[in-house]
């Protein structure tokens, strides 16, 4: 199975400004996606992150508020932009493999807007 | 397939067992998933099942698939204070789509 790192785990952010989470998988994964949880809510699929070109964004969210970069097979970065309170969510970083087709998650970016 | 229901609560003793129930809604999805997070973490994969088969155990746990009713249920025998954590269902749409349900929080008393 696919381990998934993501960094940073927790942060706590000034409304207006912007803050990038890093995600490394150990392994070559065929795709990734973001996801986000906000407080006692399920998880809601941002965007796939697509190698080498632009991400495909779920209705609801777009790329100038979670431009994100897949440069390989292994990593990829997601921003949030411009944040507000209403930003204050779980980010999760996931990987799918073909094989077993199962998707794994990273431990999460724990994410507060003051 | 985006209407994946589950209770949002369950309270057991240490030592029943826990039933945790899920409703799916897409009659195509082949693959459907039991994920546990413990406060503060990420997602867990705990185990998942194919969509031909209606049953699978994995040491304390037995996943029930009932096609028919589109029903699904993860059974956790002689529970620990150590399973207390929020449990979903997903279910796998058109291979790269995953619906989640919206967790049942899982409480075991000691």
């Amino acid at each position: 199975s696919a381990v998934i790192s993501q960094k940073p785990s927790r942060d706590i952010c000034q409304r207006g400004t912007s803050l990038t989470i890093q995600c490394q998988v150990d392994s070559q994964v065929t795709m990734m996606f973001w996801y986000r949880q906000q407080p006692g809510q399920s998880l809601t699929l941002i965007a796939t992150a697509n190698q080498g070109s632009e991400a495909t964004y779920e209705s609801g969210f777009v790329i100038d508020k979670f431009p994100i970069s897949r440069p390989n097979l292994t990593f990829s970065t997601l921003t949030v932009s411009n944040m507000s309170p209403e930003d204050s969510s779980i980010y999760l970083c996931s990987a799918w493999e073909r094989q077993g087709n199962t998707i794994y998650f990273g431990e999460g970016s724990w994410l507060t807007v003051v | 397939g985006e209407d994946v229901e589950q209770s949002l609560f369950l309270s057991v003793r240490e030592g029943d067992s826990s039933v945790i129930n899920c409703t799916y809604t897409d009659s195509s999805s082949t693959y459907l998933y039991w994920y546990k997070q413990e406060p503060g973490a990420g997602l867990q994969l705990l185990t998942y099942i194919f969509s031909n088969m209606d049953m699978k155990q994995d040491q304390r746990l037995t996943v029930l698939l009932n096609k028919k009713d589109k029903h699904l249920s993860l059974r956790i025998a002689d529970t620990q204070t150590g399973d207390s954590a929020i449990y979903f269902c997903a279910e796998n749409y058109n291979f790269n789509k995953f619906y989640f349900g919206s967790g049942t929080k899982l409480n075991v008393k000691p």
